[in-house]
């Protein structure tokens, strides 16, 4: 069973919708839950992290960890054009060197 | 706003040849990861790094890979002798005490 997975996609909205992405987890002992944004040939840069379970806002984006499921969700409110990008859920894992294993990222595009 | 740089951001190689892939991590960070992305698969971890040496590993970081801090900035991955499934993009990583891990911009190695 692999670490963390996600459904690559892509995803096509338009403009204004509420987007949700989605990753599971297989470790129960995992506690740090990321979403990276990735543009196209870039690095991946850090939207937010939560620490446990529950929700976490910023902005227009809204993250979500149910730990019960081993589920974790980024919701996207009033989507824009520039939010389309591949959105990466990472986990730290339970080694405690700050390893992140990443799904396989989701291709999201807004479309005006 | 401080950030990770990466030198050559690409790189042509032959088959068999060494490489150097360089990597600035923000200055006052003290944890240092290097990732690779093979193209449209997932970005993966390769190694973390901690006062001065190797503190995790994956199986893909064998012995054709080392890494290291030469000086008090710079943070380098050689590739001893490079292979056709080396091409990809690679991405150095740092972060603090805190868990926000922050990426470079990504070197791409085409390996002929």
């Amino acid at each position: 069973q692999k670490e963390v997975e996600q459904d690559p996609g892509p995803l096509s909205v338009p403009e204004g919708a509420i987007v949700s992405l989605n990753c599971t987890y297989s470790n129960s002992a995992f506690q740090y839950f990321m979403w990276y944004r990735q543009y196209s040939r870039k690095g991946p840069e850090l939207l937010m992290y939560t620490y446990s379970s529950g929700n976490k806002e910023d902005g227009r984006f809204t993250a979500q960890v149910d730990k019960s499921s081993k589920y974790i969700s980024l919701f996207i409110r009033d989507s824009q054009p520039s939010d389309s990008a591949t959105y990466l859920c990472a986990v730290y894992g339970s080694s405690n060197t700050g390893k992140l294993i990443f799904g396989q990222g989701t291709t999201l595009q807004v479309k005006p | 706003e401080p950030e990770v740089t990466q030198t050559p951001s690409h790189q042509v190689t032959q088959m068999g040849q060494e490489v150097i892939l360089r990597c600035v991590p923000i200055s006052n960070h003290l944890y240092f990861y290097w990732y690779r992305q093979i193209l449209g698969q997932k970005v993966e971890f390769l190694v973390s790094f901690y006062n001065n040496e190797i503190s995790e590993k994956s199986e893909i970081f064998d012995d054709q890979f080392s890494v290291e801090r030469p000086d008090g900035s710079n943070f380098t991955l050689k590739i001893r002798s490079t292979k056709l499934e080396d091409s990809a993009m690679y991405f150095c990583a740092s972060k603090d005490k805190q868990e926000t891990q922050y990426f470079g911009p990504g070197t791409r190695l085409l390996v002929l």
